[in-house]
């Protein structure tokens, strides 16, 4: 089986613009999970979908939202963006969700000027 | 909320050496899960393991669920297995669903 892929691997952008990241589960999988990580802060829980559904959220800004596609691919999109919003921005797929191992993509690199 | 402390934070060896990891969490959790950060940044699934001992290879890691506490045993090391362990964890409930929470990483180096 493929793995989860995400698109594109890196990105600038400046501060201000918005930016959208796409992610595709492995085949068969149905949740799809979110996470960044910066040298600061580590690895945050961003948010998960499910069926479409967004069913769990992370404290971050409205900023950040996401959605998930009948195929159960997922995007996530970045409005106004921060010189903070610098980071990996990291997908995770499994099953159904709960109490089962997430398989992460290779993620997406955000540079902001 | 749940705090996930790994240790050591930093870890040098030499090649051949033996070393033990160690996640510590506050809290009764559903998932465990350890990781290893390439250096391009994917996260690499090392062991699925929310209770009890697993071995893959020279790779081996127990979670002792009741004392809350999970260890990741690499034994025989090579330069290859440098890089950054994570340890994460899952708790019960709806509200938790898909949400991974990370410990900060042992950032381990291999020596040849």
């Amino acid at each position: 089986k493929a793995g989860v892929t995400q698109t594109p691997r890196y990105l600038i952008k400046t501060r201000g613009q918005q930016v959208t990241l796409s992610c595709s589960p492995i085949s068969g999988h149905r949740s799809v999970s979110w996470y960044q990580q910066t040298p600061g802060q580590g690895l945050q829980f961003l948010f998960e979908y499910f069926s479409e559904t967004q069913r769990n959220k992370g404290n971050f800004p409205g900023r950040f939202s996401g959605r998930q596609f009948s195929n159960s691919r997922s995007e996530m999109n970045v409005s106004t963006l921060e010189l903070g919003d610098s980071a990996l921005y990291l997908c995770a797929s499994s099953l159904e969700g709960q109490g089962e191992t997430q398989y992460f993509g290779p993620g997406t690199r955000l540079l902001v000027l | 909320g749940i705090q996930v402390e790994q240790s050591p934070p930093d870890l040098i060896l030499q090649e051949g050496a033996n070393s033990t990891l160690r996640c510590n969490f506050s809290d009764s959790v559903n998932n465990l899960q350890w990781f290893h950060q390439n250096p391009w940044g994917q996260l690499i699934n090392l062991f699925y393991i929310p209770s009890g001992t697993k071995q893959n290879g020279r790779l081996s890691a127990t979670t002792v669920a009741t004392e809350r506490y999970s260890l990741l045993y690499i034994s025989s090391s090579q330069t290859t297995d440098s890089g950054v362990y994570f340890c994460a964890v899952e708790l019960s409930g709806s509200s938790n669903t898909g949400k991974l929470i990370f410990g900060q990483g042992t950032t381990l180096q291999v020596k040849p």
